[in-house]
């Protein structure tokens, strides 16, 4: 079946610093990729959207120069946090759909802990 | 229009009982209904999927039905064992847009 791989599960880094998430399909070519964020006991927000080779679309509330997606390929996509702070402290998830699957069938990551000090 | 309710926010069956969990939609283009099953710590996982030319799905012990006038569809988990302890999320989603909206989330916890 289709496998997602998130890398690093787990980050700890100093406010101020830039720390980047590697989201890879490992079976398949994901057309789409998307990035959530969860927060404790909460259901996913869905931070963007994008898609192989263009800009990604950044959900209303969600600073796109805060966190700089890049899709450059049909199996990577990566998520920047820039100049992070305690406030961006979360579950980072990222999911892909692809050409035979169909744009909502999702495969998902096992997600990235952040946690700026 | 876009949201996804989904009740009850937790739920303690015993073990071997039957779980139940709802969620109601409004937008009628969406066509495609998949229910989640997320542990601690890691991603959400696709558990069982449905699309709205059926009424039911079944997969081993986990059963979604679905309504369509009522706009409404349900995760039935049979025989709940300890290990469907686990945090639920219905969705829904159209073959037209890209976006899958996700329910509240429904924490599920089976007494042995």
């Amino acid at each position: 079946g289709a496998v997602v791989s998130q890398h690093p599960s787990r980050v700890i880094c100093k406010s101020g610093t830039s720390v980047k998430i590697e989201c890879r399909s490992l079976d398949f070519q994901a057309t789409t990729m998307f990035w959530y964020r969860q927060f404790p006991k909460k259901s996913l927000m869905l931070m963007a959207t994008s898609n192989e080779g263009s800009k990604a679309t950044y959900e209303q509330g969600v600073e796109k120069d805060k966190f700089l997606i890049n899709h450059a390929s049909l199996t990577l996509s990566t998520l920047t946090v820039t100049s992070a702070h305690p406030e961006d402290s979360s579950f980072y998830i990222c999911s892909a759909s692809g050409r035979l699957s169909g744009a909502n069938v999702l495969t998902f990551g096992a997600g990235s802990r952040l946690t700026v000090l | 229009q876009q949201q996804v309710k989904q009740s009850p926010q937790s739920l303690i069956v015993q073990k071997g009982g039957i779980s139940i969990i709802n969620c109601a939609y409004e937008n009628t283009a969406f066509d495609y209904f998949p229910w989640y099953q997320q542990f601690p710590g890691k991603g959400p996982a696709l558990l069982i999927a449905i699309r709205p030319d059926v009424s039911e799905k079944k997969e081993g012990r986990f059963t979604i039905s679905f309504n369509k006038s009522a706009k409404q569809f349900s995760l039935h988990i049979m025989d709940s064992q300890p290990g469907d302890s686990a945090t639920y999320f219905c969705a829904a989603s159209s073959s037209s847009a890209s976006k899958i909206i996700f329910g509240s989330g429904t924490r599920l916890s089976i007494r042995p």
